[in-house]
Order: structure tokens, then sequence, then C-alpha cells
């Protein structure tokens, strides 16, 4: 039961490069979100899905999109990256079910140049 | 809306010393309050939680109780440990805001040998 990965760890970007970056969970779990992360500014929640088909916006949509085309995957793509969007992405899954508690992945570590 | 709102960090303690990190919440509902953990370089982690007024959380001798009249879950421990050092977020969910959580912004705790 490997919980929450995200594909890469790692990448560098060029600024108006585009890249996916990849959320997989393995316990079933309705709800799946993304979150980026920034020194002295928390966890804000980009977009997210309730369901396999739906995606939803969070906080700070803008210059992302997401699909949910399997239940247990969650994509979020960067069409063309600015240097504003160097963080760190944490993808984050629940069950629907119970008190609301999150499992969260190692994250994803992007620097946009 | 819903918001959490955690004593400000940066908080430094000596090895064995006791620590109070506040955590005060406005929900409209009767939500769900977290206390999350993050290690450097990994992801959030559930420490605690508690799920109605009066609640005890525990775990790892953290503890917080869910105090619904002052609206507060603040996270104690009698005696940290280096092993300690890590950024904790007070957390609260509600099934009134479609599945998502609010996070504070994170207290980074560092503690000294």
């Amino acid at each position: 039961n490997a919980g929450v990965t995200q594909t890469p760890k790692f990448r560098v970007l060029k600024t108006g490069q585009s890249m996916t970056l990849l959320c997989a969970q393995d316990m079933n779990h309705e709800y799946m979100y993304w979150y980026r992360q920034d020194p002295g500014m928390g966890l804000r929640l980009i977009h997210y899905s309730v369901g396999e088909g739906t995606t939803a916006k969070g906080e700070v949509p803008d210059g992302y999109n997401v699909s949910r085309l399997k239940k247990q995957n969650f994509l979020l793509g960067l069409e063309s990256a600015a240097p504003s969007q160097t963080s760190v992405y944490f993808c984050a899954s629940f069950r629907d079910r119970g008190p609301g508690e999150q499992y969260f992945g190692p994250g994803t570590r992007l620097t946009v140049t | 809306g819903n918001s959490v709102t955690q004593m400000e960090g940066p908080v430094t303690l000596s090895e064995e010393a006791f620590l109070t990190i506040n955590c005060t919440y406005t929900a409209t509902g009767y939500p769900s309050l977290f206390w999350y953990v993050q290690y450097p370089g990994e992801g959030l982690q559930l420490l605690l939680k508690a799920t109605k007024a009066d609640d005890k959380g525990s775990n790892k001798g953290f503890e917080a109780t869910y105090r619904k009249e002052t609206t507060s879950f603040h996270l104690e421990k009698g005696s940290v440990q280096v092993s300690d050092s890590a950024v904790y977020f007070c957390a609260l969910w509600d099934n009134t805001n479609a599945g998502k959580s609010t996070f504070g912004d994170g207290t980074t705790l560092t503690v000294k040998p």
C-alpha cells in the first residue's frame, strides 16, 4: 500500500515550457487535492476533485489545469510555466467519509527559471 | 467562511522544554480539528485529531483538546526532543465546505540539544 505518490520529485523548467505533475493514490479515495506551498504562505489549494471525472477550482487556480480521468490519478498541468509558479506542490486525498483526514504525497519541487 | 489562526513562529526550544502552539478557528458548522506535522523535505502527515467538543487527540506525546467555548485546539507536549523539529499545521474540516480543509499557516519548531 503506497498511499499517495507524486511524480516527478524535482523538476526545473524554463519560462514558457509546459509540464504535467502526476498524483496517484491506491486507497480508493474519492477526493483529491493539489496544493502549493511557498515560504511564509502555508498551503494554498489550487484545484480539487470530489470524484472521477470532476474538478473544481481552489484558492489559486490561475495558470494551472487539472484532470481526473481515473479515480486513482489526479494530474496537474502547467501550460506555460512562469517564475511565480516556482514552489513545492503537494497532492492529497481524502476518503469522503469520516472526520476529514487528508493523506499527503511527498511533494514535487518545481523551479521555473 | 472558515479560518484557522496559528501562533506565529518560528519557535525555538531547548530539549525537554514544554511546548505549546496555539490554534484558534472560525467555522460555520461543527468541524473536525487536526494537527499535521511536516518534517524537512516531506509531505504533511496527520499527528492527531479530534472530532467533537471536549475530545482530546493524542499521539507521540503530543496532545490537543477541542475547546468549543474558546474555539481553540492548542497543541502541547510536555518534553520536546530534537526529533520534534518540524513545521506544525492546525487544520479544520467540516462537511459544509465541499470536502475542503482549511489550514493554518504553519508554525516552525526547532528544538536544540
